[in-house]
């Protein structure tokens, strides 16, 4: 596609449940990379996926988070057993090669735990 | 802690005159920066970037400064427009030419009034 696309826009969810974020990566990118964006916080590194490789899960911030990417392109960020804390923005980018020309972000999935 | 910190959470400057957005950083092996730009309801765009190699970078109203003795780098822009509103976010990266995972700061934000 034109941009990186990522679904829903907006989840609200009761605490305890789990949830699934997707992410559409620009067609061709080989880096994808997860970052949460919480109230008054900066972008906070989750994961990242680069081609084939064993992805690189050192900002996951707890077990109850997890991501898979599939054929290299789509990617989904699972949350289980959500916690109020988690309420925050996601925020999905790719990359084609190298950090030279920055990354392509998506719009984010606003989530919000009651 | 904090490896790339915004300590300006917000900014006000009236149109025409200059915005000076400010980034500190931590860790020396950084050599790669980037300025990031933010609107509501979207993801960050890709705006400007700096290597370590120079002092200076500019792109059109857009420039970013240098100071890896200080450790310490700036974005310029001039003449700021109501446009230019936004919360800017400083990133920064080990390698230009690798994947690994941008660091941002807490971002800046900037209201430029008409």
């Amino acid at each position: 596609g034109a941009g990186v696309s990522q679904s829903p826009s907006n989840k609200v969810t009761e605490k305890g449940k789990d949830v699934e974020l997707r992410c559409d990566p620009i067609s061709g990118h080989t880096a994808l990379y997860w970052y949460r964006q919480s109230l008054g916080q900066g972008l906070e590194f989750l994961i990242y996926f680069q081609g084939n490789s064993a992805p690189d899960k050192s900002g996951l911030p707890s077990d109850r988070f997890s991501a898979e990417r599939t054929g290299g392109s789509v990617s989904t960020l699972t949350i289980q057993r959500t916690q109020q804390e988690d309420s925050a923005v996601y925020l999905c980018a790719s990359s084609l090669s190298g950090n030279e020309y920055g990354y392509t972000f998506g719009s984010g999935t606003r989530l919000t735990v009651v | 802690d904090q490896q790339v910190k915004q300590n300006s959470p917000s900014l006000s400057v009236q149109e025409g005159r200059i915005s000076i957005l400010n980034c500190d950083y931590t860790n020396s092996m950084f050599d790669y920066f980037l300025w990031y730009k933010k609107y509501p309801a979207e993801g960050p765009t890709f705006l400007i970037s700096i290597s370590s190699i120079k002092d200076k970078n500019e792109d059109g109203r857009f420039t970013v400064f240098l100071n890896k003795s200080a450790k310490h780098l700036s974005l310029h822009i001039v003449p700021s427009q109501p446009g230019d509103s936004a919360v800017y976010f400083c990133a920064a990266s080990v390698s230009a030419s690798g994947n690994t995972p941008l660091v941002f700061g807490k971002g800046t934000r900037l209201s430029v009034i008409a």
